[in-house]
């Protein structure tokens, strides 16, 4: 599976939108953008994944470049709820066994 | 979505004892479950793939004879840390594959804490 970076600490104000972005420089055709995020002493959640176009649900947006070689996660208005440590995960749809690299622990500010 | 849950939340066991911690799927069969550490601000480290009806398969540098992995029913899958030293000590999450193609990623339990004394 293709290696992710992203940047080890953000803050956001509260309300604002929180714009958390991820490298995947060598992610290959056949693999996804899965986010996850985990707020302290709890199991990583599933927020959102994607091959190569935006997508949008519930909790976030995600913008994938056209080149796919990185990716932003989007938060639209931020809550004191969301600080966690935001993992992105490349992967492809049939894997299941999760590489996780450091992540990005958002800090929400009220 | 798909639930997974772990259980204990939370266990203390002394040093040189061994304690077993419980991963269900709730609402589905999963033939696959994972099996993650995770020590105080650092990621999460894949341990060992637990599969149903068959032998664990453990990633490199984890010692099978100390983190036992059993996946006795499609619904359950039990790690149990033997002979249990305080470097033991840390987060232990589970996660699970749904068997449908409709979800393509992977459920997660809410974690065990363990704390070896």
């Amino acid at each position: 599976d293709a290696k992710t970076t992203q940047p080890p600490s953000m803050d956001c104000a509260e309300g604002r939108a929180a714009n958390l972005p991820c490298n995947h420089s060598t992610i290959s055709g056949n693999e996804y953008v899965y986010w996850y995020r985990q707020i302290h002493s709890q199991g990583p959640q599933y927020i959102i994944h994607g091959l190569k176009n935006n997508e949008t649900n519930e909790m976030a947006s995600l913008i994938i470049t056209e080149d796919r070689k990185s990716s932003t996660l989007i938060l639209p208005h931020a809550t004191l709820r969301d600080t966690a440590v935001y993992y992105c995960i490349v992967k492809t749809s049939g894997t299941y066994k999760y590489i996780f690299g450091t992540g990005t622990r958002l800090k929400v500010l009220a | 979505g798909a639930v997974v849950s772990q259980h204990p939340s939370w266990v203390i066991c002394k040093s040189g004892t061994s304690v077993k911690i419980e991963c269900r799927s709730l609402d589905f069969q999963a033939t696959t479950m994972f099996w993650y550490r995770q020590f105080p601000k650092q990621s999460l480290m894949l341990m060992a793939t637990s599969n149903e009806g068959s032998k664990a398969t453990y990633e490199q540098g984890v010692e099978k004879d100390k983190f036992l992995i059993n996946h006795a029913s499609l619904t359950l899958s039990t790690l149990t840390v033997t002979s249990a030293h305080p470097e033991d000590s840390s987060f232990y999450i589970c996660s699970a594959r749904h068997p449908t193609g409709g979800y393509t990623e992977a459920f997660f339990g809410q974690g065990t804490r363990l704390t070896v004394v």
